[in-house]
């Protein structure tokens, strides 16, 4: 398989459950990203790791944990979300930190909070 | 703050029409601007780029020019098709900034209908 993958597409979670998105990416690249995609709102980005360190955290509630094992792999962590979080998460990669470098998106995990 | 501001959309056209998406930007450094397209269900892929002042980016029958002076990168397209259907996304990734992180206009629909 190649390029960025999500799993799972597509999540409904009640606001007390624990569940976890998962990325995963086969290019090789060195830095990953997450955002959210709200509707009528621009692309929000989450968190950057380059080589498994956690690089930006843009104010995001303590509630989204990242982990970030492999430089392949990048993980969202959820809990005692709200009904405001639903959203379109979205994963990327890139070469690494360089401005020019083009980000590679994955398809987004849609998150449904009941 | 870096910012991106395209025009709102939906942008209905008929086949063959010529598109034009405006986008304008401020950033505080020498940013590279994008244009991202996303699909129905997709996640977003890069259209097109350039990194200085005064370059064509160009893909797909897609043109955007840098302009500098006035702080814009529309996007064109002489022709469209109804697969040209998407979401368009302006977006600029500042040099000056602490790494790659790109920040996102709010995104144009566009429908082409045949």
């Amino acid at each position: 398989e190649t390029g960025v993958t999500q799993t799972p597409r597509h999540l409904v979670m009640g606001m007390t459950n624990k569940k976890s998105l998962k990325c995963e990416q086969h290019l090789g690249h060195n830095a990953m990203y997450w955002y959210k995609q709200s509707a009528k709102k621009p692309l929000e980005l989450m968190f950057v790791y380059s080589l498994e360190e956690r690089v930006e955290n843009n104010s995001v509630p303590s509630r989204f944990s990242p982990e970030c094992p492999n430089s392949s792999h990048l993980f969202l962590h959820l809990h005692t979300l709200q009904p405001e979080d639903s959203a379109l998460y979205l994963c990327a990669s890139s070469r690494d930190l360089d401005g020019w470098n083009e980000q590679f998106f994955g398809p987004g995990t849609r998150l449904t909070v009941l | 703050g870096d910012s991106v501001t395209q025009m709102e959309g939906p942008v209905t056209l008929s086949e063959e029409a010529f598109l034009t998406i405006n986008c304008t930007y401020t950033a505080t450094g020498y940013p590279s601007l994008f244009w991202y397209v996303q699909y129905p269900g997709e996640g977003l892929q890069l259209l097109l780029k350039a990194t200085k002042a005064d370059d064509k980016g160009s893909n797909k029958g897609f043109e955007a020019t840098y302009r500098k002076e006035t702080t814009s990168f529309h996007l064109e397209k002489g022709s469209v098709q109804v697969s040209d259907s998407a979401v368009y996304f302006c977006a600029l990734s500042d040099l000056g900034a602490a790494g790659n992180k790109l920040t996102f206009g709010g995104g144009t629909r566009v429908l082409v209908k045949p």
